[in-house]
């Protein structure tokens, strides 16, 4: 068994980039997919980011993700913020057939 | 256009039973595999297990395993998840979800 951790909250002002990690705490980052969903107040999650590094059909190229095996973590990029991506952010990866998810991270765009 | 449209918010009293569901549609319901996953009010995403549809095996997360149970018809491309006695503690969010498609929520208030 392995845990996702996740910074409880971030901040950044529009137009800059900002970058929220997911660290593995035991076992290789790499050896399963990570996804990133976001979540805004209200809503129900939508995946931003799948397979490490792959978006969805209209989720726009100012998100992007990564994998650091020296790091043994994941990281979401948002670039060019906006204040509509002001949300809770999720990583989620897996444990053999299991879904782990990261605690959470809470996005302010101020 | 794939779909997950779940069933609508329910109201139940300690003790009672519940069923909820999660209908997919726009892709072939037997070839992925379909999680549930709960979110209690102001916490996070906890995944709860998983189905496949096509044989209706299924996956489950030590913390609900006993406790729920997920199954599917895949005659109508549905999913549930089903409580035989609800404790107020399964307030909570529940949402289906088959990655990268999320279903959009059903609210479940146990209370006396």
């Amino acid at each position: 068994n392995f845990m996702l951790t996740q910074p409880h909250s971030v901040s950044e002002s529009p137009g800059k980039t900002v970058t929220i990690s997911c660290t593995r705490s035991s076992g290789s980052i790499a050896s399963n997919y990570v996804q990133w969903y976001q979540q805004r107040p209200g809503s129900a999650p939508t995946t931003v980011i799948y397979e490490d590094n792959q978006r969805p059909s209209g989720v726009p190229d100012r998100f992007s993700g990564s994998i650091d095996s020296s790091s043994n973590s994941a990281s979401l990029t948002i670039s060019g913020l906006k204040t509509e991506d002001e949300a809770d952010y999720y990583c989620q990866s897996y444990d053999s057939s299991l879904w782990v998810f990261g605690g959470g991270t809470k996005l302010t765009v101020l | 256009e794939v779909q997950l449209v779940q069933s609508g918010a329910e109201v139940k009293k300690p003790g009672e039973s519940l069923r909820i569901s999660c209908k997919g549609s726009g892709y072939s319901f037997t070839s992925y595999w379909i999680s549930w996953v709960r979110q209690m009010p102001g916490k996070g995403l906890e995944w709860m297990g998983r189905i496949d549809p096509s044989d209706s095996y299924t996956n489950y997360s030590p913390s609900f395993q006993g406790h729920v149970t997920i199954s599917a018809d895949k005659s109508i491309s549905t999913a549930y998840l089903q409580w035989s006695s609800l404790k107020a503690s399964d307030t909570a969010m529940y949402y289906c979800a088959r990655p990268p498609y999320w279903g959009q929520g059903t609210l479940v208030t146990v209370s006396s």
